[in-house]
C-alpha cells in the first residue's frame, strides 16, 4: 500500500522561499506522477503541480514562476519549492499520486503540512 | 482556467437519508473523443486528507462504498449518497481532470442531523 508524508517547516517569513519534502513508501516514485496539492484557509483547493515518472514536470500557470517539483529517486522523495511567499501562500499542502492516463486524478494522498507565512 | 461551481455550500441531513450535492462547469468536460466526462469527487472528513471517491463522472474507486454515486455530463453533475451514514460526515469537492491546470470546486458541508 502507497503510503505519502510531507514534512518541512510550518513557518515560513514573507518572501522566503518554502520547501517540503514528501516521502513515499510502498511504491517507487518512478512510476506515475506525484504532484502536490493546497488548500486554503476557507477551502479553496489548488492544484500546484506533479513530477512524473521520467522526471518531467508540470505546474500550475498561476504559480509558474515560483514554483519547481524536483526529486531523489535514490530516496524515493520529492520536493516542492515555492519561492517569493505571501501571507496568501499560507495553506495546508498536501503531496499526491496520479495514475496514467488520468495525470490529474489524484487516488493517493499524503496527511498534509500546514504552513504558516507570518514574520 | 475551467471554473467548477458547487452548490450547496452546506447541508445538515438525517441517517438514512439520501443527499445530492451539485457541479457545474464552466466549460463541458465531455471528451469527443472517447464520450468521457473528466470529472471527479473527493470527500475529506475532519482531520484528514482528501480521498478519491469517483473519477471519469461516474467510475468509484476501488473500495468505495455503493451508496456514493456520480452521474451527469458535459456540463453538469450530480454527486448522491444514498442512505446517509454518521460516517459520511465529511467536505466533499468536484474537480475536473479535463484540461490543465486542474481546478476544483469550493467543496461542500455535509452534516449529520
Amino acid at each position: 500500500e502507497v503510503q505519502l508524508q510531507e514534512s518541512g517547516p510550518g513557518l515560513v517569513k514573507p518572501s522566503q522561499s518554502l520547501s517540503l519534502t514528501c516521502s513515499v513508501t510502498g511504491y517507487s516514485i518512478t512510476s506515475n506522477y506525484w504532484g502536490w496539492i493546497r488548500k486554503f484557509p476557507g477551502n479553496k483547493m489548488e492544484w500546484m503541480g506533479y513530477i512524473s515518472y521520467s522526471g518531467s514536470t508540470s505546474y500550475n500557470p498561476s504559480l509558474k514562476s515560483r514554483i519547481s517539483i524536483t526529486r531523489d529517486t535514490s530516496k524515493n522523495q520529492f520536493f516542492l519549492q515555492l519561492n517569493s511567499v505571501t501571507t496568501e501562500d499560507t495553506a495546508t499542502y498536501y503531496c499526491a499520486r496520479s495514475n496514467y492516463p488520468y495525470y490529474y486524478v489524484m487516488d493517493a494522498w499524503g496527511q498534509g503540512a500546514s504552513v504558516t507565512v507570518s514574520s | 482556467d475551467i471554473v467548477m461551481t458547487q452548490s450547496p455550500s452546506s447541508l445538515a441531513v438525517s441517517a438514512g437519508e439520501t443527499v445530492t450535492i451539485n457541479c457545474k462547469s464552466s466549460q463541458s468536460l465531455l471528451s469527443s473523443g472517447n464520450q468521457k466526462n473528466y470529472l471527479a469527487w473527493y470527500q475529506q472528513k475532519p482531520g484528514q486528507s482528501p480521498k478519491l471517491l469517483i473519477y471519469l463522472a461516474s467510475t468509484r474507486e476501488s473500495g468505495v462504498p455503493d451508496r456514493f454515486i456520480g452521474s451527469g455530463s458535459g456540463t453538469d453533475f450530480t454527486l448522491t449518497i444514498s442512505s446517509v451514514q454518521a460516517e459520511d460526515l465529511a467536505d466533499y469537492y468536484c474537480q475536473q481532470h479535463y484540461s490543465y491546470p486542474p481546478t476544483f470546486g469550493s467543496g461542500t458541508k455535509l452534516e449529520i442531523k
